[in-house]
Order: C-alpha cells, then structure tokens, then sequence
C-alpha cells in the first residue's frame, strides 16, 4: 500500500523568503502526486499534479513541484512567500494506475511572519 | 470550474441521532468521495463512489453509510451518531478514472454532542 510522509507539521516562513515544503512517499511504481492547500474553514484547493513526464511542475499561486524518483520525494516551493500564502498543505498520492485512491500525508501548516 | 457543494458548513447533533450530510456535484462527473478530517491525520477516505448506486469502502467505513441514488449526489449517513465521530468531513468529485484530481468542497464541521 502506499503511504505519504510530510516530516515538518510546522513551518514558519518571513514574507519574501523562500519556501520549501517536503513530501515522501512510498510506492513500487511511477505514482500520481498532488498537492494541496486548504485555508482555514475551507476545502482543499489543488496547486499542481503530476502524472508523467517532465519531472519539475507548475502550479498555481506562482507554486512548482519536483518529482525525484530517486529520492522517492515531491517537494513543493515558492521562492517568495506572500503573507495570503498561510495555510495548510497536503501532499497526495494515487496509485494503482488511478487518481481514484489518494492517501494524504498529515499536512504541513505554513505561518507567515510579516 | 467545478463546484462541489456540502449542504451544511456546521451542524451540531446528539449521540444516537442518525445523521446525514449531503454532498452534490454540478460537472457530471462519475466518481465522489467522503473523508474525514482530523488533526495530525490528515484526510481518511470512508467511502467512495464510481457510479450511481454503486459504493466501495475506504479505509474508515466502520459507523458510516453512503447513498448514491443520482449521479450528482452523495450521502454520507451516520447510522447512530457517537462523540468519536466528531470531525470535519470533506466531499470530493473526480471526472473520469485515472489522470484526473479531486475537486473538494467546503467541508461540514460536524460536532456529536
């Protein structure tokens, strides 16, 4: 079965600075990887997938993702945070050939200090 | 764009009550899905749906319930409502098998007293 680590719970970033937010995962063949963000008394928002091919993403909300096959590893960056950008992010992923079954990570909550 | 609406954003009920939360979707699309949400959990699939009147359990099922008698809406029902079942619960729609996200709604807060 797959499963999905998000190892920082919480993560505290200036305004302006640069973002980085991990994600592994466990899976025996090339996964769906999503993230997501969910603002507070909201639903989840997708940022970006991938499915297949060119391994660095884009997303929305000037957000991009790089799959690392090697590393087993999905991490999502911004390289400069805006104080809207706090929230919570998942990341995601489906397997068995489907986005059908997605196991989420715990999330990881993102503070903005202006 | 897709719009997943939750009926209710809160909802407050009793221990033993049987309650249901609705879920309806305007794109057609064949899949939908209920999790809940905890913190430090993340998000747990109860149960989904690929078709009318067709369900399949997730990895929560144990105390819950679906309905899917119109391709645009999922039920989820609590058969007797117990405090454990205190959580946020998010509903989600997906278009197709395969290379598609899920889109989700607002989610319902639900407090079992």
């Amino acid at each position: 079965a797959q499963s999905v680590t998000q190892p920082d719970i919480h993560i505290t970033v200036s305004e302006g600075a640069s973002l980085e937010l991990r994600c592994n995962y466990s899976y025996g063949a090339t996964p769906y990887l999503f993230w997501y963000v969910q603002s507070p008394g909201q639903g989840l928002q997708l940022l970006l997938k991938y499915f297949s091919g060119d391994t660095l993403v884009q997303g929305i909300k000037g957000f991009e993702a790089e799959f690392k096959r090697s590393q087993s590893s999905f991490n999502l960056r911004k390289p400069s945070v805006h104080w809207s950008d706090a929230a919570e992010y998942f990341c995601a992923v489906g397997a068995g050939g489907t986005a059908s079954k997605l196991t989420f990570g715990t999330g990881t909550r993102l503070q903005v200090t202006l | 764009d897709v719009k997943v609406t939750q009926s209710s954003r809160y909802l407050v009920k009793r221990t033993g009550e049987k309650v249901f939360l609705e879920c309806v979707q305007d794109m057609d699309h064949e899949n939908m899905f209920w999790y809940r949400q905890d913190p430090g959990l993340g998000l747990r699939l109860i149960y989904f749906s690929y078709d009318v009147k067709m369900k399949e359990k997730g990895d929560i099922p144990e105390g819950y319930s679906v309905s899917r008698e119109k391709k645009e809406r999922f039920s989820l029902i609590l058969e007797s409502a117990s405090t454990n079942q205190t959580s946020m619960y998010l509903c989600a729609s997906m278009d197709g098998w395969g290379n598609q996200p899920q889109h989700f709604g607002d989610g319902t807060r639900l407090s079992i007293l």
